[in-house]
């Protein structure tokens, strides 16, 4: 089985500009769960989405938004960006999602630079 | 607040020496895991460990979850460059995962 992919992997922003990442989970996965990683905060939970809904959410503001399609494939925005928002989005999938026994498997990550 | 606390956060050591990193909270976790990070790439997971004490073992990681599941230490023996990498422990509470709590991770380097 392919892992789960993350496009762009580099992406260079200026303030004020909106962003969208992209996530195609594991095939048959239908849990996907986006986290924020700086070197400062560590790994942080942004969101999850398991057959299109959002389920859970973290503490970010409400420029942070996402949405995951009908295929379980999953993208991100980021609008109005900050010299914060830079960092490495990873996208996670897991085939539920709900459970201590559900394995979350991470992409690659996109790295955003955000000048 | 940062939920778990991961140390050292830093850790050097010539290859063939043993080490211990630690994750602790104050808070109980249903479930904790470890993974290991590498540049360039997304955390994969190493193990899970749920019931209080419990003690896994992975070749030569040795993983350990406190009786109070608030804490979780990962020993290593041996230790060899390939073991190189950013060390992260996650908590989940209620009997999900989907919604982890990591640690900021105790950077690893093995020298040769």
């Amino acid at each position: 089985k392919a892992g789960v992919t993350q496009t762009p992997r580099y992406l260079i922003k200026t303030r004020g500009q909106q962003v969208t990442l992209s996530c195609s989970p594991i095939s048959g996965h239908r849990s996907v769960s986006w986290y924020q990683q700086t070197p400062g905060q560590g790994l942080q939970f942004l969101f999850e989405y398991f057959s299109e809904t959002q389920r859970n959410k973290g503490n970010f503001p409400g420029r942070f938004s996402g949405r995951q399609f009908s295929n379980s494939r999953s993208e991100m925005n980021v609008s109005t960006l900050e010299l914060g928002d830079s960092a490495l989005y990873l996208c996670a999938s897991s085939p539920q999602g709900g459970l201590a026994s559900d394995t979350q498997y991470f992409g690659p990550g996109t790295r955003l630079t955000v000048l | 607040t940062q939920l778990l606390e991961q140390s050292p956060q830093f850790l050097s050591i010539q290859e063939g020496e043993n080490l211990t990193v630690y994750c602790n909270s104050s808070s109980v976790f249903s479930s904790l895991q470890w993974y290991r990070q590498e540049p360039g790439e997304g955390p994969v997971l190493l193990v899970t460990v749920v019931t209080g004490g419990e003690v896994k073992k992975l070749k030569r990681l040795t993983f350990q979850f406190g009786d109070a599941r608030k804490d979780s230490s990962l020993h290593i023996t041996a230790a060899q460059p390939g073991d190189t990498g950013l060390y992260l422990c996650a908590g989940a509470r209620g009997g999900s995962n989907y919604k982890l709590t990591f640690g900021k991770g105790t950077l690893l380097t093995v020298n040769p």
